[in-house]
């Protein structure tokens, strides 16, 4: 089945990196995102990797995955004040045309 | 092209009556889906559209829930009967044939 979790709440200080991570059970996925959602508003695409890879970088955003134990991690270097928001990590499976969503890491950063 | 936009942005409508909301997608993408995004969650899948054709519907769009994309481009997605539980953000996004999905800013329903 497709199910992914998140933790729900991040804390840091401003400069600090920021780490927040996922679990998926669905091993067919071949893509794995992260999108950030501001208050109101809808889903930036932030990055997305495939699951043949093993890292992606991308500015301050490096994604992580270890797929052999389904766990997806973003790291934000040098979080700003304007990264403060929620953060969801999405899976693509094979044999279905939708993204299915975590609950979201709700991150904030104080100065 | 800005991206995807969706109108209305917020609709508070009485329990009972229908409502109908619109998407339009990038230009160039010929993928289109809606999705519902509830407080507190993470957004669920309702249905995808290649061109005009909807192609997979899921299992939360009840036969209260209409989608449509008549020549490919906008889609309107129609909700009869309101209930108070259908209170939530419906989410538009679009794409190519890539894995990147773009998403509108969301119309947020209120039944009361």
């Amino acid at each position: 089945g497709e199910d992914v979790e998140q933790s729900l709440f991040l804390s840091v200080r401003e400069g600090d990196s920021s780490v927040i991570n996922c679990t998926y059970t669905d091993s067919s996925s071949t893509y794995l995102y992260w999108y950030k959602q501001e208050p109101g508003a809808g889903l930036q695409l932030l990055t997305y990797i495939f699951s043949n890879m093993d890292m992606k970088q991308d500015q301050r955003l490096t994604v992580l995955l270890n797929k052999k134990d389904k766990h997806l991690s973003l790291r934000i270097a040098d979080t700003q004040t304007g990264d403060s928001a929620i953060y969801f990590c999405a899976e693509w499976g094979t044999g279905f045309q939708k993204l299915v969503f975590g609950t979201g890491t709700r991150l904030l950063v104080s100065p | 092209d800005t991206g995807v936009s969706q109108d209305p942005r917020h609709k508070i409508t009485k329990r009972g009556q229908n409502v109908t909301f619109r998407c339009d997608p990038i230009s160039e993408h010929n993928r289109l889906y809606w999705y519902r995004q509830t407080l507190g969650q993470g957004p669920e899948f309702l249905t995808y559209f290649q061109n005009e054709a909807q192609l997979e519907k899921s299992r939360l769009l009840s036969d209260r829930f209409s989608a449509e994309r008549p020549k490919g481009s906008f889609s309107t997605l129609e909700i009869q009967r309101t209930e108070q539980g259908d209170s939530a953000m419906y989410l538009c996004a679009s794409s190519t044939d890539s894995q990147e999905q773009y998403f509108g800013p969301g119309t947020r329903l209120t039944v009361t």
